[in-house]
């Protein structure tokens, strides 16, 4: 079974530059989060799908994040424009449809902001 | 929100000798508590999780317990191996509207098992 597949792996932008993450998750999960890991720290909800609608984006800052999952399968995250401290290893994850066990995480897109 | 804290948030234990990691969580509507390790540069892998109507879970040699009344839980790892050697990472979840896993992770503790 194909893991939960995110590009680029890697990605170095100026501040105020803007930086898209895309994700496809394990076929035929219905729930997709994105999750934000700075350095020494552990990993931060931004935003949960169910299929293509939102769950929860509470902590997502909006001013300048945005997350979409068209069509209830893949998923991309947008930074625009980026600061210094968005500098961090962004990571996606799925899980079954109602499934309240495992989540299944992507290797992560790892942003630097200089 | 829920709030996890880890502690300690780093451990250094000889081959051979246990390991224990523990978390306290703020919300008592969370009802699930899974533990992930994180090798350097890969994914968090899920290696154990409890639910709260169950006081201990073991497989092979990792355990956790769960003590609702006091909001904690623990990690015991027992015969520990250099392989072991991570960051490993609490959380706590509650499921609102049945739509998956909200996890709120704690800080991490980086385990470092030496040979």
């Amino acid at each position: 079974e194909a893991g939960v597949a995110q590009s680029p792996r890697y990605k170095i932008i100026e501040k105020r530059q803007s930086v898209a993450f895309w994700c496809n998750p394990i076929s035929g999960h219905a729930t997709l989060y994105w999750y934000q890991q700075i350095l020494g720290q552990g990993p931060k909800l931004l935003i949960q799908f169910q299929n293509n609608g939102v769950v929860d984006d509470s902590q997502l800052p909006k001013d300048r994040f945005s997350a979409e999952r068209l069509k209830g399968v893949d998923s991309t995250l947008k930074i625009q424009p980026a600061k210094l401290e968005d500098s961090a290893v962004y990571l996606c994850a799925s899980s079954p449809w109602g499934d309240t066990g495992e989540l299944f995480f992507g290797e992560g897109s790892r942003l630097t902001v200089l | 929100g829920e709030n996890v804290e880890q502690h300690p948030s780093t451990l250094s234990v000889q081959e051979g000798d246990s390991a224990v990691i523990k978390c306290t969580y703020s919300d008592s509507a969370s009802n699930y508590f899974p533990w992930y390790k994180q090798e350097l540069g890969k994914r968090p892998q899920l290696i154990i999780d409890i639910r709260s109507n169950v006081g201990e879970k073991k497989d092979q040699r990792i355990a956790v317990t769960l003590n609702k009344t006091a909001k904690h839980f623990s990690l015991h790892i027992t015969e520990t191996q250099p392989e072991d050697s991570a960051v490993y990472f609490c959380a706590a979840s509650s499921h609102p509207r049945n739509a998956g896993n909200m996890l709120t992770f704690g800080g991490g503790t980086r385990l470092m098992v030496k040979p």
